[in-house]
């Protein structure tokens, strides 16, 4: 069965460092997401994206933030200048169509420890 | 904003033991509702969902069903398996606010013993 996948599993980065997360979405799929949850807290929603461009972003995602699919399979989440509160698992989802019954399939997570 | 609120963990229960867990919500229009499973070391996988009011969801012996009058989707199964062990997450979808983007409550994890 397809599934996402994400690299790395685990990133431990120093503060004011740059990240990239990457992320495989499924082959056929269209519309892809981050998604971030800090230790203890809800799964967040930082960014949608579609045809290449930005569909929706969250307060979240701000100007530290870019996403990029540079190829015809990856997805990337950049974190330009890394923050203590930046610490978190990221999950990429990914999902054939929009509408708000769709299903995401998401990937199992990159662990980003900023120190 | 649109919200989910859902019961704390963990939540550690017997094999074959009867499983609710609580998810209420708050949203302006008129949500899909979903409950993803998360099985250790693995990503979120959507467990069931309903998109309308009265609509029941099930997958799996678990089963939920949207009601519109409490503002709930909780989550039961009848008799649980100790390969039921995940943190269980209550989501949203609303048509009025995020079209197609995800809102989760905290997480619930569920721990069953033999």
């Amino acid at each position: 069965e397809p599934e996402v996948t994400q690299t790395p599993s685990h990133q431990v980065t120093q503060m004011g460092q740059e990240v990239i997360l990457r992320c495989v979405p499924i082959s056929n799929h269209l519309y892809f997401y981050w998604y971030r949850q800090i230790l203890g807290q809800k799964v967040e929603f930082l960014v949608s994206f579609y045809n290449n461009e930005i569909s929706e972003k969250s307060e979240i995602f701000d100007d530290q933030f870019s996403v990029e699919r540079p190829d015809g399979s990856n997805f990337t989440l950049k974190i330009r200048s890394t923050k203590l509160e930046d610490s978190a698992m990221y999950f990429c989802a990914s999902s054939d169509q929009r509408g708000v019954a769709d299903t995401q399939y998401f990937g199992p997570g990159t662990r980003l420890t900023v120190l | 904003g649109d919200s989910v609120t859902q019961m704390e963990g963990p939540v550690t229960l017997s094999e074959e033991a009867f499983l609710t867990i609580n998810c209420t919500y708050t949203a302006t229009g008129y949500p899909s509702l979903f409950w993803y499973v998360q099985y250790p070391g693995e990503g979120l996988q959507l467990l069931l969902k309903a998109t309308k009011a009265d609509d029941k969801g099930s997958n799996k012996g678990f089963e939920a069903t949207y009601r519109k009058e409490t503002t709930s989707f909780h989550l039961e199964k009848g008799s649980v398996q100790v390969s039921d062990s995940a943190v269980y997450f209550c989501a949203l979808s609303d048509k009025g606010g995020s079209q197609g983007n995800l809102i989760f409550g905290k997480g619930t994890k569920l721990s069953v013993k033999p």
